[in-house]
């Protein structure tokens, strides 16, 4: 089955900075990666996903990015604010409702 | 819409008894996931359902899990008997048919506590 690791666990910055957290997959049929937000006390939130005939693709401040050749794709926020810090999540799926497999989270803590 | 309410939020019970958590998925929305989340074992697909039917519940630990959707906007993860190793949050899901692609809208989750 897929397997999906993500890297770094827990990520510090100061308000303003970027943030970066990345992933890798094992199983090359994965066609779907989406990245999910989640708040102390709440569900995940999906907050952008990329399909694998795309290699980047942005939304105001954040954007990921995908290299199907070395199976690794990253999330990039841009100028962190302090509500951005929550745990973040990459999953892969091979689309079509089929099983999504989560990465272990990256818990972001932005600095005022 | 209110989106994915589940209930109670939180459950705290003792070894042996049993738990039942609820779910309402978003109206329309034809499919619905019961997942779990653990420090150790992170967010896991337990089961998930298309037009009320499961589809896949190999995610489900053991026999001591089940889960029925009875119509379009209720399910239910019963465990039965409960076991401290059991303790999670449990979150349901829902998705609308969009495409190929699967956006899940999750619910605020269940806190469960086995004693």
């Amino acid at each position: 089955g897929e397997n999906v690791e993500q890297h770094p666990s827990t990520l510090s910055v100061q308000e303003g900075d970027s943030a970066v957290i990345k992933c890798t997959y094992s199983d090359s049929a994965s066609n779907y990666f989406p990245w999910y937000k989640q708040e102390l006390g709440k569900g995940p939130q999906l907050i952008i996903d990329i399909r694998s005939n795309v290699g980047e693709k942005k939304d105001q401040r954040i954007a990921v990015t995908l290299n199907k050749t070395a199976k690794h794709f990253s999330l990039h926020i841009t100028e962190t604010q302090p509500e951005d810090s929550a745990v973040y999540f990459c999953a892969a799926s091979r689309g079509g409702y089929q099983k999504v497999t989560f990465g272990t989270g990256t818990k972001l803590q932005v600095i005022p | 819409d209110a989106g994915v309410i589940q209930s109670p939020r939180h459950e705290v019970t003792e070894m042996g008894q049993e738990v039942t958590l609820r779910c309402k998925p978003i109206s329309g929305h034809d499919y619905l996931f019961w997942y779990r989340q653990t420090m150790m074992r992170g967010l896991e697909l337990l089961i998930y359902f298309n037009n009320n039917v499961p589809i896949d519940d190999s995610g489900m630990p053991e026999d001591r899990f089940s889960a029925k959707m009875p119509n379009a906007s209720f399910s239910t993860l019963k465990i039965q008997p409960s076991e401290p190793r059991d303790s999670a949050v449990y979150f349901c899901a829902s998705s609308p048919r969009t495409g190929s692609n699967e956006k899940l809208f999750f619910g605020s989750g269940t806190q469960l506590s086995v004693l």
